[in-house]
């Protein structure tokens, strides 16, 4: 079953941390998979989206890294700021499943001052 | 400013009512999704529609419907309201059907409360 995990479900840094949530995922074929920001009553935003060939994005604070042997991502977030508390969900699209976007339950990321 | 719009911003309707949900895009992206967001689980598709014209079923489309008479309009209607329909949904566009890089714009939501 073509599924993508994530964890920690939830976290909380203080502001200036730096942190890394991970993501594993079991979709076959691959195609790429994407880091969404998700800040509350909103859309997701997409941060970064990498290719099989591709082991690391980065987008200002936010660098991603792929590992498609290990099936793994992570999005590290460096210098944590307040506005960095979102919900992050990682996405891995599939060209021969469904509608090809499988989703993570996401994770929760809350930066106090 | 370029994206997607979804109406209404949140609804409480009476179970055995019918709703429809709007979603319109200004990118004239081919591709249009219509999923819903549960606590602890991760946005699951309930329609797509690859083409002005063309629609399919996704993961979850039971007591649903949709119908894409244009590029820019994708409307989600609830024949019959249940409880079980109390969600989050959002409305998104891609302009490349079947993933790819393309790009994956969402929609703010709709929050609809069935009781």
């Amino acid at each position: 079953k073509n599924q993508v995990e994530q964890s920690p479900q939830s976290l909380i840094i203080l502001e200036g941390k730096n942190c890394t949530l991970q993501c594993n995922y079991t979709v076959s074929p691959f195609s790429n998979l994407r880091w969404y920001k998700q800040d509350t009553g909103r859309g997701p935003v997409s941060l970064t989206i990498m290719t099989f060939s591709e082991n690391t994005k980065s987008n200002g604070r936010y660098t991603a890294t792929l590992d498609a042997d290990t099936k793994q991502s992570s999005l590290h977030i460096t210098a944590s700021q307040l506005s960095d508390s979102a919900s992050y969900i990682c996405v891995v699209t599939s060209d021969n499943y469904g509608q090809n976007f499988v989703f993570g339950p996401g994770t929760r990321l809350s930066v106090l001052p | 400013i370029a994206g997607i719009t979804q109406a209404p911003t949140s609804q409480i309707l009476a179970a055995g009512r019918r709703m429809t949900l709007r979603c319109t895009q200004d990118m004239r992206h081919n591709a249009m999704y219509w999923y819903r967001q549960d606590l602890g689980l991760g946005l699951r598709l309930i329609h797509y529609s690859n083409t002005a014209g063309t629609t399919g079923k996704g993961e979850v489309p039971d007591g649903y419907s949709v119908s894409r008479a244009n590029t820019d309009d994708f409307p989600l209607t609830l024949a019959s309201a249940v409880p079980s329909q109390t969600s989050v949904y959002f409305c998104a566009s891609s302009d490349q059907p079947r993933g790819g890089r393309g790009a994956l714009h969402f929609g703010n939501g709709t929050r609809l409360t069935v009781t």
